[in-house]
């Protein structure tokens, strides 16, 4: 079974900094990954997708890399804003349709 | 394009009441799907469906039917409403095939079951 998980739980950083969330699943056959992005009271809104195939996406200030050998992904936030501030949760799909969650890192950025 | 849309957006329900969360897309991707959402469990695939006419239970699907008779609706019953069914429920959208998987999710239902 996929087991997904996030590290840290919550992380809290001065504006301007930047920072890297990360993500670890157990089985490495997966067909893809996908970061999203959940504001308090609010649906998930996808960040970014990397196909198994590729090695990292980036959009804008977001960069996402995949080491699917080692089960790792990780998201890069250059520059954080306030407006960052939201909960952070990846995805991988393993066979037919599913998607295994992780939990989420609950990221505050400071003014 | 509205998007995914659902309602209604809280409820709450007696023990053994029930009810239909809708769910609703626009852009007429052929998969849709609802999850759960859970502190400390993360979101978890309830039912989901790869067109009309089909459907197929994920992970958690006691409790709760689904049918898909149109490409744009997916609604979930639950039959007989229990505490154990308090959560958050969010309904997802993508197209099917390789590079297109984005999924977009709906706003949420908030659902308290006394």
């Amino acid at each position: 079974k996929q087991e997904v998980t996030q590290i840290p739980a919550a992380l809290s950083v001065p504006e301007g900094e930047n920072l890297v969330l990360n993500c670890s699943f157990t089985d490495s056959a997966i067909y893809n990954l996908q970061w999203f992005r959940q504001d308090p009271g609010k649906g998930l809104t996808s960040l970014l997708l990397i196909q198994s195939s590729q090695r990292e996406q980036t959009s804008g200030r977001l960069n996402a890399s995949l080491d699917k050998s080692s089960g790792r992904s990780t998201l890069y936030i250059a520059a954080s804003q306030p407006g960052d501030s939201a909960t952070y949760l990846c995805a991988v799909k393993t066979s037919g349709s599913r998607l295994t969650f992780g939990e989420g890192t609950q990221l505050t950025v400071n003014p | 394009n509205a998007g995914v849309t659902q309602t209604p957006k809280f409820q709450v329900l007696k023990t053994g009441q029930s009810m239909t969360l809708q769910c609703a897309q626009d852009m007429n991707h052929e998969y849709m799907s609802w999850y759960r959402q859970d502190p400390g469990m993360g979101l978890r695939l309830i039912h989901y469906s790869v067109g009309a006419g089909i459907t197929d239970q994920g992970e958690v699907p006691n409790g709760y039917n689904v049918s898909r008779s149109t490409t744009e609706d997916f609604p979930l019953r639950l039959l007989s409403a229990a505490p154990s069914q308090t959560s958050v429920y969010f309904c997802a959208s993508r197209r099917t095939g390789q590079g297109v998987e984005t999924q977009y999710f709906g706003p949420g239902t908030r659902l308290l079951v006394l």
